[in-house]
């Protein structure tokens, strides 16, 4: 069966320090990727998708940027952080665009 | 502009009883409909979900029906049971379009089951 793993569980950072947010998937190849955010007393919200390896496409211009370096692998950077780049980052994963995404279990990043 | 609308933030229902939360959307693309059950520190779990050329798709005791022409749609639950308490979020993706699929979620609304 497939499974996602995202780590870590809680981050607490200072402004203008470095992120990065790890986000893997087993039992599939080829998976579409996400990464959404959900800020504080908002809904979920898109930051990242991709459909392959080195084919990622942002959907809000922000303080931050991914990769996917391997075909399972989903990687969350920021050079310098913001104290509005707080929230509840989730990764997920779908087989095709028609089926349901499945989330992992989310990182909780404050930023100081 | 939000896209995906949950209007009640909570709902409390006896347990055996029917809960059915309730979500409208704006945008007259989206196609494809799903619901999720998230409990807190955890990631959102997918529940159900349904294509836009069906009315009705159930699971068990879940089953989500969708009004296109008023768009809306529903998720009824069927005996509620304690272990339902928990946050649900309505989405609704445009696959029809050739769009990236992105999921638009709605706010979410707590369902609480009183034993």
């Amino acid at each position: 069966s497939q499974t996602i793993h995202q780590w870590p569980a809680t981050l607490v950072q200072p402004v203008g320090s470095p992120l990065s947010l790890e986000c893997t998937v087993e039992g599939t190849s080829n998976p579409n990727l996400y990464w959404y955010r959900q800020a504080a007393g908002r809904g979920l919200q898109l930051l990242f998708y991709s459909i392959g390896i080195d084919q990622i496409s942002s959907e809000v211009p922000q303080n931050l940027s991914a990769s996917r370096p391997q075909d399972r692998q989903f990687i969350l950077s920021s050079k310098k952080l913001l104290l509005s780049d707080s929230g509840f980052y989730l990764c997920a994963w779908s087989v095709r665009r028609d089926q349901p995404q499945h989330f992992g279990d989310g990182t909780r990043l404050s930023i100081l | 502009d939000q896209q995906v609308k949950q209007n009640s933030p909570s709902l409390s229902v006896q347990e055996g009883r029917i809960s059915i939360l309730n979500c409208d959307y704006t945008n007259s693309m989206f196609d494809y409909f799903l619901w999720y059950k998230k409990y807190p520190a955890e990631g959102p779990t997918f529940l159900i979900s349904i294509s836009s050329i069906k009315d009705k798709n159930e699971d068990g005791r879940f089953t989500v029906f969708l009004n296109k022409s008023a768009k809306h749609l529903s998720l009824h639950i069927v005996p509620s049971q304690p272990g339902d308490s928990a946050v649900y979020f309505c989405a609704a993706s445009a696959i029809g379009t050739g769009a990236n699929s992105k999921l638009t979620f709605g706010k979410g609304i707590t369902l609480s089951v009183r034993p």
